[in-house]
């Protein structure tokens, strides 16, 4: 299987920081790479598909980029309503898997 | 409204058996692939299964092929996750997730399962 090693694992900012959770994929996977923000006892939330496009309603603070094994998803201007897990998932093989998540905390 | 909801979780001893049930509403169920995603207590995501619109194909995590099957049934909008010989490893928010272009874009809102005796 395809790993994922995301980091940092845990971040701390401040509101209108902008913050990069990196993402890097143990063989290339072209831009076949997903983000999403998961909130404690809520669903899980996609954020950007194909490495760089912002899912429908998704404010456009959120930006992700990358291709091949090396990805980043990008928050600008950070807001309190962004305090949340945030995880890749790649999906090169049939074989899903996802990052270890990123914690953002304000 | 594109909705999701897991139900059939519970407690369960060791070499049990559980069938999660995920019922869909507001699209054409049919027509999506679908999938089992969950989370251990204090872990991260983790991919389970996945299946094809009709339900001929199916493909299962390492960790749990063999003693789990995803299925589903069109007509009654409803997608399955049966598991057997569960394991204390097993014990997890399981959710279900609609496939667009291999992104989960709708999700459930999750069924807890504890393995313990």
């Amino acid at each position: 299987d395809i790993q994922m090693t995301q980091s940092p694992s845990s971040l701390s900012a401040s509101i209108g920081d902008t913050v990069t959770v990196t993402c890097q994929a143990s063989q290339g996977i072209h831009n076949f790479l997903n983000w999403y923000q998961h909130k404690p006892g809520n669903a899980p939330k996609l954020l950007i598909f194909d490495a760089s496009n912002l899912e429908r309603g998704v404010p456009s603070r959120f930006s992700g980029s990358g291709s091949g094994t090396d990805f980043a998803l990008t928050i600008t201007n950070l807001q309190p309503e962004d305090v949340a897990t945030y995880y890749c998932q790649q999906f090169g093989t049939l074989h899903l898997t996802f990052g270890g998540g990123t914690k953002v905390e304000l | 409204e594109v909705q999701l909801l897991e139900s059939g979780g519970g407690l369960v001893q060791p070499g049990g058996s559980l069938r999660l049930s995920c019922a869909v509403s507001g699209f054409d169920f049919r027509n999506y692939w679908m999938h089992w995603v969950r989370q251990a207590p204090g872990k991260g995501l983790v991919w389970v299964a996945h299946i094809s619109e009709d339900g001929t194909n199916t493909t299962y995590a390492d960790s749990v092929k063999g003693h789990f099957a995803v299925s589903r049934d069109n007509a009654r909008n409803t997608l399955y996750l049966q598991m057997n010989s569960v394991r204390v490893e097993d014990t997890a928010v399981y959710y279900c997730a609609r496939d667009v272009r291999s992104s989960l874009d709708v999700w459930g809102p999750g069924t807890t399962v504890t393995v313990s005796s």
